[in-house]
């Protein structure tokens, strides 16, 4: 299983409290992805990381910002969590570019 | 744009017989595809995938799938299936461009004693 934990596992908070969720790999693979999963809407991409300090957004990014200081480490921030962001955040890998490797998942319910 | 279909939500199938779960995709070259598999409260794992050469391509657990460019398809099929398939299944294509993955909504196994 390639290297990637993600932290916390699980995760409650009240609405309009700041969140961030920590991906940390082993595998020093350059491209690395925060999905979002929910039941009926599947695995949607909120954003993800080419590079170290070089991200994008993904097709739900709204309210979410994330950060890459270290090849190792990507994190997601929720800057004032809502309870449509209560969800199964998940982190993924690549290196090639498509190949995805996930993480176990992070549980965050905002109350 | 590019998509993916899994045309069954939910499927049944009783332990010891066979498995096929459908994929359907959009795309206009030679894609990459991927099937993936997430046992409850985990993470997803992959399970197989295609980039070029042999259609038919041979995954972990048992698994299998075959690239039909034809039908742009690429379903997924096991011969003989165990309790511990039960699982949720994802279909995957990757994207035209910045190495994103287009996905599937997800076919949900349930196996019959």
């Amino acid at each position: 299983d390639a290297g990637i934990t993600q932290s916390p596992r699980h995760k409650v908070t009240e609405t309009g409290t700041p969140v961030t969720l920590r991906c940390h790999q082993t595998e020093n693979h350059r491209y690395m992805y925060w999905y979002r999963q929910d039941p009926g809407h599947g695995l949607r991409l909120i954003h993800y990381s080419y590079g170290v300090k070089d991200t994008d957004k993904g097709e739900v990014s709204d309210g979410y910002s994330v950060s890459r200081s270290k090849t190792e480490d990507f994190l997601l921030t929720l800057e004032s969590a809502t309870s449509s962001q209560t969800s199964v955040y998940f982190c993924a890998i690549s290196e090639p570019p498509y190949e995805q490797y996930f993480g176990p998942g992070t549980r965050l319910t905002v109350t | 744009a590019q998509s993916v279909t899994q045309p069954d939500i939910h499927i049944t199938v009783s332990e010891g017989a066979s498995l096929e779960l459908r994929c359907n995709y959009s795309y206009g070259a030679t894609p990459y595809l991927f099937w993936y598999v997430q046992s409850p409260g985990q993470g997803l794992q992959l399970l197989l995938k295609y980039f070029s050469g042999d259609t038919l391509v041979q995954g972990i657990k048992g698994f299998e799938a075959e690239f039909k460019r034809s039908q742009s398809s690429f379903n997924l099929r096991k011969p003989s299936v165990h309790w511990s398939d039960a699982a949720e299944y994802f279909c995957a294509v990757a994207a035209d461009s910045n190495y994103q993955l287009i996905w599937g909504a997800g076919t949900k196994l349930i196996i019959k004693p």
